[in-house]
């Protein structure tokens, strides 16, 4: 089936330690987005990126790292410099860079600091 | 940047009861998407309407982009029509997906 994967789909970290949450797909996407949110909230932007090798921060970026090497691959790091890092955190994917075309979204990683 | 308003925040209904939920944007945007994000946190496609209506079953979209704001219309409520409902633009350069705050809606049985 066509889609995109987020794994795994509940984490828990402890204080201190960095996390790497995984976004696959297979829709043969340019651009990815990493977003998270919070209880009763909307989306907010973390990173996204255009093409393999290039991304921007979004609006909350700080305490987070992405890497794009692989098309089909956005992982998320969750940093310890992440001040308030528990959340539920989404991934979407769209057709061409700079094209609009409609976005489609993973089923999201729930994230603990415990 | 952009912003997205989305009212009303809340509404509750009895089952059966039409809804329209609206859409406000502060810019010119290129394309516009209608999102459900049911009891388990899953954002589902209900449209994408950059402009003009759209209907699939029970649900509506009109999206006026000049007058930038758009509706998404829900007739014959079904308890499952409950969840958030959130719009998505995107800004100029087709980079960025905004998100507007949503919209959470109860339906009574």
């Amino acid at each position: 089936d066509g889609g995109i994967t987020q794994s795994p789909k509940y984490l828990f970290r402890k204080e201190g330690q960095n996390v790497t949450l995984s976004c696959e797909q297979n829709l043969n996407h340019d651009a990815m987005y990493w977003y998270r949110q919070d209880p009763g909230q909307g989306l907010r932007l973390i990173y996204y990126s255009q093409i393999v090798n290039d991304f921007q921060k979004g609006d909350i970026a700080e305490g987070y790292s992405v890497s794009r090497e692989k098309k089909e691959s956005f992982p998320l790091t969750v940093t310890s410099a992440q001040k308030n890092p528990t959340a539920f955190y989404l991934c979407a994917s769209s057709g061409q860079a700079r094209v609009n075309t409609e976005a489609f979204f993973g089923q999201g990683t729930r994230l603990t600091v415990v | 940047g952009i912003q997205v308003e989305q009212s009303p925040p809340d509404l509750i209904l009895q089952e059966g009861a039409n809804s329209t939920l609206r859409c406000n944007f502060s810019d010119s945007v290129n394309n516009l998407q209608w999102f459900h994000q049911n009891p388990w946190g899953q954002l589902i496609n209900l449209f994408y309407i950059p402009s003009g209506t759209k209907q699939n079953g029970r649900l509506s979209a009109t999206t006026v982009a000049t007058e930038r704001y758009s509706l998404l219309y829900i007739s014959s409520s079904q308890t499952t029509d409950s969840g958030v409902y959130f719009c998505a633009v995107r800004d100029s350069s087709a980079s960025k997906i905004i998100f507007g705050s949503g919209t959470r809606l109860s339906i009574r049985p």
